[in-house]
């Protein structure tokens, strides 16, 4: 398997629920990424990894929480979400996260409706 | 902070040339980014541009002015494939922040 993957790629989930997102990247690179995608507004980056290291966490409510156990793999825990965490959730990874042309390469994307 | 505007929405004949503007103003800056989205895919990514001036890639090109925050994307030799969401992100100072625009859909038309 090539690229980014992720799993799974619909989630239907209730408010009390708990559910994790699964991303593997099988690029070789050393940084990770979750992003939001809600319908009409921005990609919003949430988290990222570098060398298995947390460096940003966007002002994220606790309710996400991200897991980075190596390189190649990426979690987002999921609990007592709200309808309106409804969206596309994307993982993407990079190869070096300070160096100027770093580019990232996008999964699929979660589908996640939250009842 | 961190902000950056592109059209919503822009129409185009097959065949044609057509510009995306993308105007950003971020804290730091290191590097200026498109990414293509098809409906119901991810990004994927177009081009770079982290000095002033065009990048050329085969039909699409990307040009970028630091000094007026402002980039745009051209696409020549419209296709009807190249009917998608366009996204202008840009890089922080640091490297560790990348912030999106919100899209410029493209419809191209017969």
């Amino acid at each position: 398997e090539t690229g980014v993957t992720q799993t799974p790629r619909h989630l239907v989930m209730g408010m009390t629920n708990k559910k994790s997102l699964k991303c593997e990247q099988h690029l070789g690179h050393n940084a990770m990424y979750w992003y939001k995608q809600s319908a009409k507004k921005p990609l919003e980056l949430m988290f990222v990894y570098n060398f298995k290291e947390q460096t940003e966490n966007n002002s994220v409510p606790s309710r996400f929480s991200p897991e980075c156990p190596n390189s190649s793999h990426l979690f987002l825990h999921l609990h007592t979400l709200q309808p309106e965490d409804s969206a596309l959730y994307l993982c993407a990874s990079s190869q070096l996260i300070a160096e100027s042309t770093d580019t990232q390469y996008f999964g699929p994307g979660t589908r996640l409706t939250v009842l | 902070g961190q902000n950056i505007d592109q059209p919503t929405e822009m129409t185009a004949t097959e065949g044609a040339i057509v510009q995306i503007n993308c105007t950003y103003q971020t804290s730091g800056f290191n590097g200026l980014f498109w990414y293509q989205q098809h409906a119901g895919e991810a990004p994927t990514f177009l081009s770079y541009n982290v000095l002033d001036g065009l990048e050329e890639k085969g039909r699409f090109s990307s040009f970028l002015s630091r000094s007026k925050g402002y980039s745009y994307l051209l696409l020549k030799e419209l296709q009807m494939k190249d009917s998608a969401s366009y996204l202008c992100a840009s890089r922080d100072n640091y490297g560790q922040n990348f912030v999106f625009g919100p899209g410029t859909r493209l419809s191209v038309l017969p």
